[in-house]
């Protein structure tokens, strides 16, 4: 069973605060992504990275940044959080050439 | 790039009734479309895919449509339960570059089955 697993649940920051969430799948799975999900927009994809070291910007990428140093684990990083990055983060993974991506639990993240 | 537009935005049906969602595609390169399925305080999970080389796919209760002429797609439930209700989200996929695959998800279905 494929397991996807998000470092916090819920997380509050102060704006202007560096903000890392983690993601780290059990699977050996080769691609990983980053999407925020808010009411009315469903699911939009940040970042994703299709090998270790490798990354692609998604259709908002703007005020985030990724790393992906080892194969399960799969970074974003808010450099100076703004309160519009108040939102919902899913992390998902996927192994080609299976389509199917298997997602994390998800962190809300609060920016005050 | 693709866009993928999902409606209705909410749905309430009465149980044991029919659930209609319906979802159109702009990229005429996007050959897999899934629906995902996400009960509250969960994570989205898969419940059904079509890929572009199928008209429709039935498991069960649920059914998914596509029509690559006119790009669009849509899932279907008979004989709705209470179980049913959750938000669903319909996605295209399209290859990005190598073997990465890009999901472009439509805004969501808010679905309340009514006892």
């Amino acid at each position: 069973d494929v397991k996807v697993t998000q470092s916090s649940r819920y997380l509050v920051k102060r704006t202007g605060e560096k903000v890392f969430l983690e993601c780290v799948q059990d699977m050996d799975h080769e691609n990983m992504f980053w999407y925020r999900q808010d009411p009315g927009l469903g699911l939009r994809l940040i970042y994703f990275s299709y090998d270790v070291k490798m990354k692609e910007k998604g259709d908002i990428p703007e005020g985030y940044s990724v790393s992906r140093e080892k194969k399960e684990r799969f970074s974003l990083i808010l450099e100076s959080a703004s309160t519009n990055q108040t939102s919902m983060y899913l992390c998902a993974s996927s192994s080609p050439p299976g389509p199917e991506q298997f997602f994390g639990p998800g962190t809300r993240l609060t920016v005050l | 790039g693709e866009n993928v537009e999902q409606h209705p935005s909410t749905l309430s049906v009465q149980e044991g009734d029919s659930a209609v969602i319906k979802c159109t595609y702009s990229d005429s390169a996007s050959n897999y479309f899934p629906w995902y399925k996400q009960e509250l305080g969960k994570r989205p999970q898969l419940i059904i895919d079509i890929r572009s080389n199928v008209g429709e796919k039935k498991d069960q209760r649920i059914a998914v449509t596509l029509n690559k002429t006119a790009k669009h797609f849509s899932l279907h439930i008979t004989e709705t339960q209470p179980e049913d209700s959750a938000v669903y989200f319909c996605a295209a996929r399209r290859t990005i570059s190598g073997s990465a695959r890009q999901l472009t998800f439509g805004s969501g279905t808010q679905l309340t089955v009514l006892p």
